[in-house]
C-alpha cells in the first residue's frame, strides 16, 4: 500500500528567503503526486501535481515541487517566502486508481 | 469560479444526538469523497462515492456513520450517535476523473464538528 511522510511538524523561514518544505513517499508503481495547502478553518487548496513527465512542477502562488524518483521524494519549494505563505502543507500520493492518502501536514511559518 | 459546498460550517451537537453533513460537489464531478481531518493531522478518507455508488468506504465506522449519494449529484454524512471522539473537521471533496489516478480533488469549507 502507498504511503507519504512529512518529517517536519514545522518549518521557519524569514521572509524573502527560499522555502523547502519536504515529503517522501513509498509506492510499489508510478505514483501521483500532489501538493494542498489549507489556511485556518478551510479546506484544502490545490497547489500542484507530478504525474508524468517534467521532473521539477510549477504551481499555484509562484511554488513548485521536483520529483525525484530515486530518493522517493517530492519536496515543495519556492524561491522567496511571503508572510501570507504561513499555512499548514499536506503531500499526497495515488498509485493507479487507488485512494489518495494525505501527510500528516507541516505547519510553515514565515517571519516577517 | 464553481466550488464544492458545504453546510453546516460549523455544529455543535451533545453525544448520543444525530449529526447530518452536506455536500454538493462541482457540476459534472463524478467522483465524490468524504474526509475527516482530527486537529492537527491530515485527512483521512471515510468514504469514496463514483456517481451514486460507493467504491470505498473501508474506513467508515459503519456502525454509527451512513453516506449517501442518491441521485449522484449531492451527497450526506450522517453521524449516529455521535461520541466525543467524532469532533474533527469533515471534508467534502469531488474530482472530474472517472477512477482515473490523475485529477486533482477539489475540497469544500469542511464542517466543523465539536461533540460536547
Amino acid at each position: 500500500a502507498q504511503s507519504v511522510a512529512q518529517p517536519e511538524d514545522q518549518v521557519n523561514v524569514a521572509e524573502g528567503n527560499p522555502l523547502t518544505v519536504k515529503c517522501t513517499y513509498s509506492v510499489s508503481g508510478n505514483p501521483y503526486l500532489f501538493w494542498y495547502v489549507q489556511y485556518p478553518n478551510r479546506g484544502l487548496q490545490f497547489l500542484l501535481k507530478y504525474i508524468t513527465g517534467d521532473n521539477l512542477v510549477k504551481g499555484s502562488y509562484g511554488f513548485e515541487a521536483e520529483f525525484n524518483k530515486s530518493q522517493t521524494s517530492f519536496h515543495l519549494k519556492k524561491p522567496s517566502a511571503l508572510v501570507s505563505d504561513s499555512a499548514l502543507y499536506f503531500c499526497a500520493v495515488r498509485e493507479g486508481d487507488d485512494k489518495i492518502i494525505f501527510g500528516k501536514g507541516t505547519r510553515l511559518h514565515i517571519l516577517p | 469560479e464553481a466550488e464544492v459546498a458545504q453546510s453546516p460550517r460549523y455544529k455543535i451537537t451533545e453525544k448520543s444526538q444525530a449529526v447530518a453533513f452536506w455536500c454538493d460537489p462541482i457540476s459534472g464531478h463524478a467522483t465524490l469523497y468524504w474526509y475527516r481531518q482530527i486537529l492537527g493531522q491530515g485527512p483521512e478518507l471515510l468514504v469514496q462515492f463514483q456517481d451514486e455508488s460507493v467504491v470505498d468506504d473501508s474506513q467508515l465506522p459503519k456502525d454509527r456513520f451512513s453516506a449517501e449519494r442518491l441521485k449522484g449529484v449531492d451527497s450526506t454524512l450522517k453521524i449516529q450517535p455521535a461520541e466525543l471522539g467524532d469532533s474533527a473537521m469533515y471534508l467534502c471533496a469531488s474530482s472530474a476523473g472517472q477512477r482515473t489516478g490523475t485529477g486533482e480533488l477539489f475540497f469544500g469549507e469542511g464542517s466543523r464538528l465539536t461533540v460536547l
